[in-house]
């Protein structure tokens, strides 16, 4: 029942790039609401990645860089390492719903 | 330093109920959105409910009318009161702090999250 779309997987080799899509609505990231990305490593609560389409909390390396779209947004890792190995979750909210709405979730593998 | 702790879970019987608390420091919960996120066994996220800085509250369609939303101020705690459960609502409970509006971003997010509480519904 998520209300926010993205590839259930992506896999790179060490220092490749990948991407991750979110795709939404009129109603959310087509409103004009941000796009935030967390990530979650295995067993652990998830951590504020990229705020407002495209902005790192301190602390977060520079390798992570998001971007929005129309009604979609968008969140890279450049020079892929291993302990980007994590699920990614993109979230916004919904006006028609009157509440926060999140991705269906990417797993990233590191081959 | 801002810390959210969550307590209250464990095992109930389908149309039991269970009352979460999450107990933050370093911050004032009244000031803030706060809201409980839950995560099914292998699954995604999903918002639960908020309570605004307000007292405005909202749920998912999922849980309205179940689940209560509300904050002790004194206590600096939230809590989230769970009624007639069912076995999906067994998940990882989490309380997570809306952030607000940080440099040009127009908020709705969550900026720090507590450790999590787990809920399993079942006979």
């Amino acid at each position: 029942q998520s209300v926010l779309t993205q590839p259930p997987s992506v896999s790179g080799a060490p220092g490749q790039r990948v991407t991750i899509s979110c795709t939404g609505s009129s109603s959310n990231i087509g409103a004009g609401y941000d796009v935030h990305w967390y990530q979650q490593l295995p067993g652990t609560a998830p951590k504020l990645l990229i705020y407002g389409n495209s902005n790192r909390p301190s602390g977060v390396p520079d390798r992570f860089s998001g971007s929005k779209s129309d009604t979609s947004g968008s969140l890279a890792i450049t020079g892929l390492q291993a302990e980007d190995e994590a699920d990614y979750y993109c979230q916004s909210y919904d006006s028609s719903l009157s509440g926060y709405v999140f991705g269906t979730g990417t797993k990233v593998t590191v081959l | 330093e801002v810390q959210l702790v969550e307590s209250g879970g464990g095992l109930v019987q389908p149309g039991g109920s269970l009352r979460l608390s999450c107990a933050a420091s370093g911050f004032t919960v009244s000031s803030h959105y706060m809201s409980w996120v839950r995560q099914a066994p292998g699954k995604g996220l999903e918002w639960v409910s908020v309570i605004y800085s307000g007292g405005s509250t909202y749920y998912a369609d999922s849980v309205k009318g179940r689940f209560t939303i509300s904050r002790d101020n004194s206590k600096n705690t939230l809590y989230l009161q769970m009624n007639s459960l069912r076995a999906e609502d067994t998940a990882v409970y989490y309380c997570a702090r809306d952030g607000g509006a940080i440099g040009d971003s127009s908020g709705w997010l969550f900026d720090y999250w507590g450790q999590g509480t787990l809920v399993t519904v079942s006979s």
